[in-house]
């Protein structure tokens, strides 16, 4: 089972550019077998997916948040990393990285489930 | 928008519950790719169901999950103290997009 862990910096300011980075264990980022994903819970709130990277370096966005996300990947380092422009109040949340697992079979062959996830780190935009 | 879920739902030690997750036939009632997520407070998510009723290893076989048209559930039988919780269903559109529910707080009486 992959072990991940959030890191970056737990305040950003309006309007400036929120950079998180998850490092994985127990898993070769670089392998074709999971994707790698990010999600958030703001306050009180429930559950959203921000976007999803494959070690080919595609990726796959939220349209609520595609003008404004980027999620790459660091495979030397076994990392991958968001980034999320023009933040506003509206961004205070918990992030997540989460392993993405992919659908076998059928006609879909993207990813499905997340089953393994970082402890999440509590982001604030606040000036 | 998100698959909507009851707020609450309650039950006695031993008893079941059964939590709903209806969506549309653009997601939930186009495919069998919905999961469902346990979260303690404080805690991050945990798989609990995925495919709508296929429970990775670890998960106690009191978690069950069907579907029925357009509305996923998850059904947990013999309720017990530690599955106090909120739980997330959480399903695939099309073209590499994915929603969740509302959440739904279980509480043990």
């Amino acid at each position: 089972q992959s072990q991940l862990r959030e890191s970056g910096p737990g305040l950003v300011k309006p309007s400036e550019t929120l950079s998180l980075t998850c490092s994985v264990s127990g898993d070769s980022i670089s392998s074709s077998r999971y994707y790698w994903g990010w999600l958030r819970q703001a306050p009180g709130e429930g559950l959203d997916w921000i976007g999803t990277v494959y070690y080919t370096g595609n990726t796959y966005y939220n349209p609520s948040v595609r003008r404004r996300v980027a999620v790459s990947i660091d495979t030397p380092r076994n990392q991958f990393s968001l980034q999320l422009t023009s933040v506003t109040a509206a961004d205070t949340a918990v992030y997540y990285c989460a392993r993405h697992v992919p659908n076998v079979g059928g006609w879909y062959r993207g990813p499905n489930y997340f089953d393994s996830w970082g402890q999440g780190i509590l982001v604030t935009v606040s000036s | 928008s998100a698959l909507t879920q009851p707020r609450s739902v309650s039950g006695s030690l031993g008893q079941s519950v059964t939590i709903s997750c209806t969506g549309t036939s653009s997601d939930v009632g186009n495919h069998d790719y919905v999961s469902w997520y346990q979260q303690h407070p404080g805690k991050a998510p945990k798989l609990i169901i995925y495919d709508v009723n296929k429970r990775p290893s670890g998960v106690p076989d009191r978690f069950s999950g069907s579907k029925s048209g357009n509305t996923a559930s998850l059904t947990i039988s013999g309720l017990q103290a530690e599955d106090e919780a909120d739980f997330y269903c959480c399903s695939y559109i099309l073209d590499y997009d994915f929603v969740f529910g509302s959440g739904t707080k279980v509480t043990v009486l």
